[in-house]
């Protein structure tokens, strides 16, 4: 079965400083991932993927994702973080095999706080 | 994402009541999704469409219904509405060329049954 786990409610860094955001994943066969985020009243907003290739995935706003396949694990991170990306960050997984149905499993969300 | 609308944003109503939510798209992708959102347990799926002629139930459909009117539009209907129904749902969409292509989402509604 396709599980994601986010092990951290929330992550609380100081502006300027570095973030990360866990993930792990559970997944048989080849795993694809997916970072969301959600901005208060907003709707989930799509920031990066890893499908195959490079371990390290850049996406939006000055994102990137680490993916480890021997730690399961898909890591956000920013190398300086803004008051402004505190939102509510989404791990997902795409289920795997020939299926052409791409059902995503969504973890449970971590709440970032940027503090100034 | 404002290519995809959800219409109302926010609801009241009553125990037993039947609701109906609304989602359009102007992306012109096949693809179309109901999910809820409770705190602390992420998304969970409702219903999924791949086109006018498909649709499927997803995780949490018990006591859900739902309508692929168009290609753009797929609404999603409470027939008798229960508190714990309350959430936030999402509608998003997805493009059918590539099973890896992201899914874009709407604003969300917010509901409240009391």
């Amino acid at each position: 079965a396709q599980s994601v786990a986010q092990p951290e409610d929330q992550v609380n860094v100081a502006e300027g400083n570095p973030l990360t955001v866990k993930c792990t994943y559970s997944v048989s066969g080849n795993p694809y991932l997916f970072w969301y985020v959600q901005y208060p009243n907003r709707g989930l907003q799509f920031l990066l993927k890893y499908i195959t290739g490079d371990n390290l995935v850049k996406g939006s706003y000055g994102f990137e994702a680490e993916f480890n396949k021997s730690q399961t694990s898909f890591h956000l991170k920013k190398p300086s973080a803004l008051v402004s990306d505190s939102a509510l960050y989404f791990c997902a997984v795409r289920g795997p095999g020939s299926s052409n149905f791409n059902k995503f499993y969504f973890g449970s969300g971590t709440k970032l706080n940027v503090k100034p | 994402d404002a290519d995809v609308t959800q219409t109302p944003r926010n609801r009241i109503t009553k125990t037993g009541k039947r609701i109906m939510l609304e989602c359009s798209q102007t992306k012109g992708h096949d693809r179309m999704y109901w999910y809820r959102q409770d705190p602390g347990l992420g998304l969970q799926l409702i219903y999924y469409s791949f086109d006018v002629k498909d649709i499927n139930k997803g995780e949490i459909s018990d006591g859900y219904s739902v309508s692929r009117q168009a290609q753009a539009k797929f609404s999603l209907s409470l027939e008798s509405a229960i508190p714990n129904q309350t959430a936030l749902y999402f509608c998003a969409t997805s493009d059918r060329t590539g099973s890896y292509n992201e899914q874009f989402f709407g604003p969300g509604t917010r509901l409240t049954v009391l």
